[in-house]
């Protein structure tokens, strides 16, 4: 139990362009989300923590209107990359955290997004 | 603030080997730790935890303790195997920083077990 999934796993778009990543807890209720970015040299990057129902926490450094988070309903967390420019290309993480779960986050496989 | 320290890779081995990468951490309160692993081409998955000082957390033979005095969380494993090859990252969770949920991550470890 406890899978995360990620839609689409590889995205290629031009500069301007605009990305919907998808997150979807399949098995269980998250009422917290996470998105990551994912360096080169392995590094974990925190972008935002997201909600059920209110509004994104986004970290330091993360533009909210270049990166926009929407967590409609307990299972379902979607990450915008607004006008995309190739230094956004990244390996872009979902993460959930179970409802009445114990700090255990459960990842989705990742997106790969390239901007050209 | 918090934060975690890892050992820098990569780590190579050869097969049976004894395997450890270092953790430690500071953190103002009371955190949860963490070992999450990355096998090519996956996402990460929990691998063991510790949530309090003193707990040893364990799972397919790797083994890690919460030890609250020297601030570390080492991860070991007495024989490793091609298949453990993969990217280990470590992680606090501090339920006194404001987010009991935000995980606080160290920058991986790749580990390459040669047959």
């Amino acid at each position: 139990g406890a899978v995360v999934s990620q839609h689409p796993s590889r995205v290629i778009c031009k500069s301007g362009t605009s990305v919907k990543i998808e997150c979807r807890s399949l098995d269980f209720q998250a009422t917290t989300m996470f998105w990551y970015r994912q360096f080169p040299k392995q590094s974990l990057m925190l972008m935002a923590t997201s909600n059920e129902g209110s509004k994104a926490t986004y970290e330091q450094g993360v533009e909210k209107d270049k990166f926009l988070i929407n967590h409609a309903s307990l299972t379902l967390s979607t990450l915008t990359v607004t006008s995309a420019h190739p230094e956004d290309s990244s390996f872009y993480i979902c993460s959930a955290d179970r409802a009445g779960g114990h700090n255990e986050q459960f990842f989705g496989p990742g997106t790969r997004l390239t901007v050209l | 603030g918090d934060s975690v320290t890892q050992m820098e890779g990569p780590v190579t081995l050869s097969e049976e080997a004894f395997l450890t990468i270092n953790c430690t951490y500071t953190a103002t309160g009371y955190p949860s730790l963490f070992w999450y692993v990355q096998y090519p081409g996956e996402g990460l998955q929990l691998l063991l935890k510790a949530t309090k000082a003193d707990d040893k957390g364990s799972n397919k033979g790797f083994e890690a303790t919460y030890r609250k005095e020297t601030t570390s969380f080492h991860l070991e494993k007495g024989s490793v195997q091609v298949s453990d090859s993969a990217v280990y990252f470590c992680a606090l969770s501090d339920r006194y920083a404001g987010n009991n949920r935000k995980l606080i991550w160290g920058l991986g470890t790749s580990l390459a077990v040669n047959p």
